[in-house]
C-alpha cells in the first residue's frame, strides 16, 4: 500500500503559537485526506486535496497539497485548547479501496 | 441516524479466549473497514468489505476473521485472543460513487485488552 510518512510526531506550543504538521510520500499521490483525533475519541474528517497545489482553508487551518502532490502539511494559526488531538492525514491505495494513514502528529496547546 | 455504532465499548479477555466485535452504520455504506489504533503506530487496517457478502485483508489480518452478511453489518472476530491484539479497534464506512472522494466515517471505537 501507500507509504506516508507525518512530521513532527508530537508538538506542544503554548495557546496563541502556530502549529503546521506535514504529510510526506515518496510517490505520487491522488489525493490526501486529513483527519482529526481528540484525546479518547475517533477520528474525524476534516477534508479532502485533490489537486496539484491546492489550498483549502477552514477558519484557522490552512491545508496544502504540493505541486508535485507527494506532500501536504496541514498549518493552524493562533493554535486554542479545542485544537488539542492527534492529526492524520491517508491516502489513498492504488487499488481505490482502501486508505493508508500516516502515524499521525499530537498537538498539546497549554493555556 | 447513528451514523457508525461499535459494541462492545470496552472489553478484557483471557489469551485464548474468543470475542466478536459488531460494527453496524445506518448510511447504507457499500465500504466498511476494522482498523486498530495502538500508541505511536497510527491506524492499521484489519480487514475491509466492499460490499455486502466481501471481505479482504488490509495491512495486519493475521488473528482476525471478519463477516459482512447484511451491508450494515461488518463483524470482527478474534478466535484465540493474544496479548497482541490489545488495543483500540474503529469500524468506518464510506460512501461509494466517486472513488477517492468519500471521507470515513468512524465508529468510537473497542477498547480491548488480552491478558
Amino acid at each position: 500500500g501507500q507509504q506516508v510518512m507525518q512530521i513532527p510526531q508530537y508538538q506542544h506550543v503554548q495557546e496563541g503559537e502556530d502549529f503546521t504538521t506535514y504529510c510526506n510520500s515518496s510517490t505520487t499521490l491522488s489525493n490526501i485526506q486529513w483527519y482529526k483525533q481528540r484525546p479518547g475519541g475517533h477520528p474525524v474528517f476534516l477534508i479532502q486535496l485533490v489537486k496539484s497545489g491546492e489550498v483549502k482553508k477552514q477558519k484557522r487551518l490552512t491545508f496544502q497539497f504540493g505541486e508535485a502532490k507527494k506532500n501536504s502539511s496541514l498549518h493552524i494559526t493562533a493554535t486554542q485548547t479545542t485544537d488539542v488531538g492527534t492529526y492524520f492525514c491517508a491516502a489513498r491505495n492504488s487499488g481505490y479501496s482502501t486508505l493508508t494513514f500516516g502515524k499521525g502528529t499530537m498537538l498539546l496547546v497549554s493555556p | 441516524n447513528a451514523g457508525v455504532t461499535q459494541t462492545p465499548k470496552f472489553r478484557v479477555l483471557k489469551t485464548g479466549q474468543s470475542m466478536t466485535l459488531l460494527c453496524a452504520q445506518d448510511m447504507n455504506h457499500e465500504y466498511m473497514y476494522w482498523y486498530r489504533q495502538d500508541p505511536g503506530m497510527g491506524l492499521r487496517l484489519i480487514h475491509y468489505s466492499v460490499g455486502e457478502g466481501t471481505t479482504a485483508k488490509g495491512e495486519v489480518p493475521d488473528g482476525y476473521n471478519v463477516s459482512r452478511l447484511k451491508k450494515q453489518n461488518f463483524l470482527l472476530g478474534l478466535e484465540s485472543a493474544a496479548p497482541s491484539q490489545t488495543s483500540v479497534y474503529f469500524c468506518a464506512s464510506r460512501e461509494t460513487g466517486s472513488s477517492y472522494n468519500s471521507p470515513l466515517h468512524f465508529g468510537n471505537g473497542t477498547r480491548l485488552t488480552v491478558t
